[in-house]
């Protein structure tokens, strides 16, 4: 079945430090990818996303390019501020419907 | 538009006790998901409705948990009887179908069941 990997938390880093998430997927056909965060005591909310092969999303100053090569869709940000603390999931949505497959999700940890 | 709207934001009860969260769908949005979010275990998916017919509902737990949606506008998760294994975070989240397949979350319902 269709599934999402992505790296384990929680990832701590300084202010204005570089930032990747790594995640990678198994899914049958060409799925969506998507970043969705979730900050502290809300829910989920779309961050970015791709539709086909060498896509890039980006928004916020993160993006991500879909690789169907390596099957990857590793978030990037070259420069994290203390408010990107926050919990990030990678998902997949592969075939009709509107139905997401989500990796365990990643905590972030923003320093001064 | 107001987004998705779930009550209530925080439970608690008593073990044995019946829970009835709520949520109310961004209007137009006609596929409807029931999340659970727990340290262990991550986010869960329960159930999910189109056209608010349940189309998938592999993830519920056991016979405890039921779930409806009588009408656009309106879905209900019942857990009878709560047990503290229940304790979590409960999201609903909406979405058009056909789309590209962003969901939208309410702000959760917080469960504890003592």
């Amino acid at each position: 079945g269709d599934s999402v990997t992505q790296m384990e938390g929680p990832v701590t880093l300084s202010e204005e430090a570089c930032l990747t998430i790594n995640c990678t997927y198994t899914a049958t056909g060409y799925p969506s990818l998507f970043w969705y965060v979730q900050y502290p005591g809300e829910g989920l909310q779309l961050l970015l996303k791709a539709t086909k092969a060498d896509d890039k999303g980006s928004n916020k100053g993160f993006e991500a390019t879909y690789r169907k090569e390596t099957t990857s869709f590793h978030l990037e940000k070259g420069s994290v501020q203390v408010s990107d603390s926050a919990v990030y999931f990678c998902a997949l949505k592969a075939g009709g419907g509107n139905k997401l497959t989500f990796g365990t999700g990643t905590q972030l940890k923003v320093e001064l | 538009d107001a987004g998705v709207i779930q009550s209530p934001r925080h439970e608690v009860t008593e073990m044995g006790q019946e829970v009835t969260l709520r949520c109310k769908p961004i209007s137009g949005h006609n596929s409807l998901f029931w999340y659970r979010q727990t340290m262990m275990r991550g986010l869960e998916l329960l159930i999910y409705f189109n056209n608010n017919v349940p189309i998938d509902d592999s993830g519920m737990p056991e016979d405890r948990f039921s779930a409806k949606m009588p009408n656009a506008s309106f879905s209900t998760l019942k857990i009878q009887p709560s047990e503290p294994r229940d304790s979590a975070v409960y999201f609903c989240a909406t979405g058009l179908e056909g789309k590209t397949g962003e969901l939208f979350f309410g702000e959760g319902s917080r469960l504890t069941v003592l």
